[in-house]
Formats: C-alpha cells, sequence, structure tokens
C-alpha cells in the first residue's frame, strides 16, 4: 500500500551518463514535486507538475527534464551527470484543495540516492 | 520573496523534558506552515499543518507548533520528549499567492535517555 514510491533507491553511475529516476503516486492526488536533497541535508524544490502540467521549475540546468506521462507519475531524466548531481533526491505528490491553491499536506517518496563517481 | 530560517542545526534535549524546535519565516502574503520530520534513510512525513484559525495546531505523534504572527514564528513542541523523536525536522512555508513550498534548512533533535 506505498503511497510514493520511488526507483531506484540507489543509483550509482559515471560522469556524463544519462539516467532516469522514476516515481508514482497511488493517492490519487493532482500534483507531484521533485526535490533535491544535498549533502548538507537542504531541500530545495526543482519541478512541480499539475494534472501533467509544468507548474514551478526553479533555476535547474537543462540537463533536468521532468517528463509525466499522467497525472500518476513524474519521472525525472538527467543528461550528462556531473559530480554536483550526487544528492538525495525526493518525489512528494500533494492533493489540490481548491482552484490555484495547493493547501495539502505533500506525501513524500523514500528518496534516491543517486552517486556521481 | 518568501523564506523560512532554523536557526538551531541540533537541538539536545533529555528523555522527558519538553522540546522546542524553532522556524521563523518571511512571506509577502499569508503564510502556509507545515512541519516534517525526516528519519534516517527516509523521506520526510508530514507532522503538522497551519493554514488558519487556532494558531495552537496540534498534530502527529504529539506535536504542536504555535503561530505566532507578530513574532513570525511557528515553533515546534512536544511537553515531554522520547527517544525515538530523534530525527531531522523541516519546518516549510508557502505564501498564499504563489505553488511553491519553500523549505528551512533542517534542525537535528537528539533525545538522550
Amino acid at each position: 500500500d506505498t503511497a510514493v514510491s520511488q526507483t531506484p533507491k540507489y543509483l550509482v553511475t559515471q560522469m556524463g551518463n544519462d539516467k532516469s529516476i522514476k516515481c508514482e503516486q497511488n493517492l490519487g492526488h493532482d500534483t507531484m514535486y521533485w526535490y533535491k536533497q544535498d549533502s548538507k541535508k537542504f531541500l530545495k524544490i526543482m519541478f512541480s507538475y499539475n494534472n501533467k502540467e509544468l507548474i514551478i521549475n526553479e533555476t535547474v540546468p537543462n540537463r533536468f527534464s521532468p517528463k509525466s506521462p499522467d497525472k500518476a507519475h513524474l519521472n525525472l531524466h538527467i543528461n550528462s551527470l556531473e559530480l554536483g548531481d550526487s544528492a538525495v533526491y525526493f518525489c512528494a505528490s500533494s492533493q489540490k484543495v481548491a482552484a490555484a491553491l495547493f493547501l495539502d499536506t505533500q506525501y513524500f517518496g523514500p528518496g534516491t540516492r543517486l552517486t556521481v563517481l | 520573496a518568501q523564506s523560512v530560517a532554523q536557526p538551531e542545526d541540533q537541538v539536545n534535549v533529555a528523555e522527558g523534558n519538553p522540546l522546542t524546535v524553532k522556524c521563523t519565516y518571511s512571506v509577502s502574503g499569508n503564510p502556509y506552515l507545515f512541519w516534517y520530520v525526516q528519519y534516517p534513510n527516509r523521506g520526510l512525513q508530514f507532522l503538522l499543518k497551519y493554514i488558519t484559525g487556532d494558531n495552537l495546531v496540534k498534530g502527529s505523534y504529539g506535536f504542536e507548533a504555535e503561530f505566532n504572527k507578530s513574532q513570525t514564528s511557528f515553533h515546534l513542541k512536544k511537553p515531554s520528549a522520547l527517544v525515538s523523536d530523534s530525527a531531522l525536522y523541516f519546518c516549510a512555508v508557502r505564501d498564499s499567492g504563489t505553488y511553491k513550498y519553500i523549505f528551512g534548512t533542517g534542525t537535528r533533535l537528539k533525545v538522550l535517555a
């Protein structure tokens, strides 16, 4: 009965490679997010999608591209991986309460620890 | 611009004692405030939130937080700490006029037996 799941849990790869992290939520939520948590535990939002539409796109390099095939999935594809991309990436989802308002709780996935060598 | 500050990197408290984890915020509109907890190698879990209404909000695991508009604070409290409360705690804020949540830098709580 997992609410927000991410795969893989760990990802170790070489610089320059392209990799994807998948996220799925079975909560029926409209909105999904990607966060990056660095080694100092700082948590920063990267992207947010509502019903497959991009609504937040922070100053993230173009190498990062989110893809939402449907509202239950938000995948993160990273091209040309760099050492600085090493972090834990968290997916989250929330339910839209009213038009243009996102008041409800975010539910987080378990995280994907990405290590770039 | 919205921001949130957690001034303490770490808080140590003896088991059974009351605990406080501090959070202050800055927004241009009305604040929506949240507390999340992160256990080792886990995702964040929701504890409680303030949207409107009573300033004292009660949440999961016996935690509560008080919204103080004049001091722009939303400190997390618990009357009696447990060793199992040891974790990383994040305060988050969303300005009513935006979609974006801003998280604080986190406070590590250590409850000593």
